[in-house]
């Protein structure tokens, strides 16, 4: 595909369901990034994949969170006994190296 | 790590007149600061960038202009126009740990 995608879109999930967001990023993209965007809030780091290096965790909020990118292309991203405060917008982003970031739409999740 | 501070959260500005985004960072050693514009419901998208080779970048009625000594940079949009209402991310990143450390965000709101 021309962009990043990801899916699902849209994902309502019972508190303590364990659920994965996928992220395909654009091809040959060497860096990809997971942000956590609350309504009206701003852009919450989570993980950062760059090539083959160990991935950049300190964002992962707490360890019920976990990513993974295959490959170096798919990447995702497992939140495990979801509670209500995880619900949120998931964006991944990719980018070759120091240049423009592509994001994705989001994945939208509720946890009720 | 790179800690990325911005100001104002909120700006009203009259349609036609200009608005201006500051963005401070902690790290000396970054060296690429892009800019991200976020519609209402919609992904980030870069706007422009800089990199610390320059102190200034201008496209059509938007500006970056950057000042490494101070390790502050900003957004400058003259004439302003309905369709740039929108939050707007500053970044930055350096050679060698490319993460994207983004700031808290700026919503701009441009009053008819």
């Amino acid at each position: 595909g021309a962009g990043v995608s990801q899916s699902p879109s849209n994902k309502v999930t019972e508190k303590g369901k364990d659920v994965e967001l996928r992220c395909d990023p654009i091809s040959g993209h060497t860096a990809l990034y997971w942000y956590r965007q609350s309504l009206g809030q701003g852009l919450e780091f989570l993980i950062y994949f760059q090539g083959n290096s160990a991935p950049d965790k300190s964002g992962l909020p707490s360890d019920r969170f976990s990513a993974e990118r295959t490959g170096g292309s798919v990447s995702t991203l497992t939140i495990q006994r979801t509670q209500q405060e995880d619900s949120a917008v998931y964006l991944c982003a990719s980018s070759l190296s120091r240049n423009e970031a592509f994001f994705g739409q989001g994945t939208r999740l509720t946890v009720v | 790590g790179e800690n990325v501070e911005q100001h104002p959260s909120t700006l009203s500005v009259q349609e036609g007149d200009s608005a201006v985004i500051k963005c401070t960072y902690s790290d000396s050693a970054s060296n690429y600061f892009p800019w991200y514009k976020q519609e209402l419901g919609k992904r980030p998208q870069l706007i422009i960038d800089i990199r610390s080779n320059v102190g200034e970048k201008k496209d059509q009625r938007i500006a970056v202009t950057l000042n490494k000594t101070a390790k502050h940079f900003s957004l400058h949009i003259t004439e302003t126009q309905p369709e740039d209402s929108a939050v707007y991310f500053c970044a930055a990143s350096k050679l060698g740990n490319e993460k994207l450390t983004f700031g808290t965000g700026t919503r701009l709101t441009i009053i008819p």
